[in-house]
């Protein structure tokens, strides 16, 4: 059973507006939540960290944003530019010594 | 720049051989992990070692699978015998915290196809 939920596989945004990518957790241990970056024939890369202290995390363009309630973030890219067209991974772990699971990905497409 | 680098980038064969996939973790690094990414699954982790040694290798089909690391700077996993389900791409990332705190670093990737 899938942990670490991302159930939209395909976003489509336009240049300049707003992307918004969901990641739903099921696992009520989890205390620290990342978001990986993926371009074709490359690994992922980490791009934003948050920590369940927290609701929100800023770095430029991007924000993640976390509502513990419902066990559900979000990564806002603003504004969305064509490089950012890549697939989001949402990413879990909890104080324990076990290591990040992963969601499904997204795939973003940012059209000019 | 530190990296992770995995070989083979690609890697074609045919179903009942022998796969062994290659990967140098970042120096310092004292985490390595493998995971593999299919449509279905997305990241998933077949196996772990922390200063060498194996702590998790569940998510992996015992029967086909092994990993090791035979010293530091080298981690393999190998399948035998391969079939077309093991058909996906193969990631070897390192760290030095498990939990991923401060993110792991990933290689770029061995694309398998089994025929």
């Amino acid at each position: 059973d899938q942990q670490v939920k991302q159930n939209s596989p395909s976003l489509s945004v336009q240049e300049g507006r707003i992307s918004i990518l969901n990641c739903d957790y099921t696992n009520s241990m989890f205390d620290y939540f990342l978001w990986y970056k993926k371009y074709p024939a490359e690994g992922p890369t980490f791009l934003i960290s948050i920590s369940s202290i927290k609701d929100k995390n800023e770095d430029g363009r991007f924000t993640v944003f976390l509502n513990k309630s419902a066990k559900h973030l979000s990564l806002h890219i603003v504004p969305s530019q064509p490089g950012d067209s890549a697939v989001y991974f949402c990413a879990a772990s909890d104080s324990g010594n076990t290591p990040l699971v992963f969601g499904k990905g997204t795939r973003l497409s940012v059209i000019a | 720049d530190a990296r992770v680098t995995q070989t083979p980038r690609h890697k074609v064969t045919e179903m009942g051989q022998e796969v062994t996939m290659r990967c140098q973790p970042i120096l310092g690094h004292n985490t390595v992990f493998w995971y593999r990414q299919t449509m279905m699954q997305g990241l998933e982790l077949l196996a772990y070692f922390r200063n060498r040694a194996p702590l998790d290798d569940s998510g992996m089909p015992k029967d086909r699978f092994s990993a090791e690391m035979p010293d530091a700077t080298l981690a393999t996993l190998k399948i035998q015998p391969s079939e077309p389900r093991d058909s996906a791409v193969y990631f070897c990332a390192s760290g030095n915290d498990p939990r991923g705190r401060k993110g792991y670093t990933f290689g770029s990737g061995t694309r398998l196809t089994v025929v």
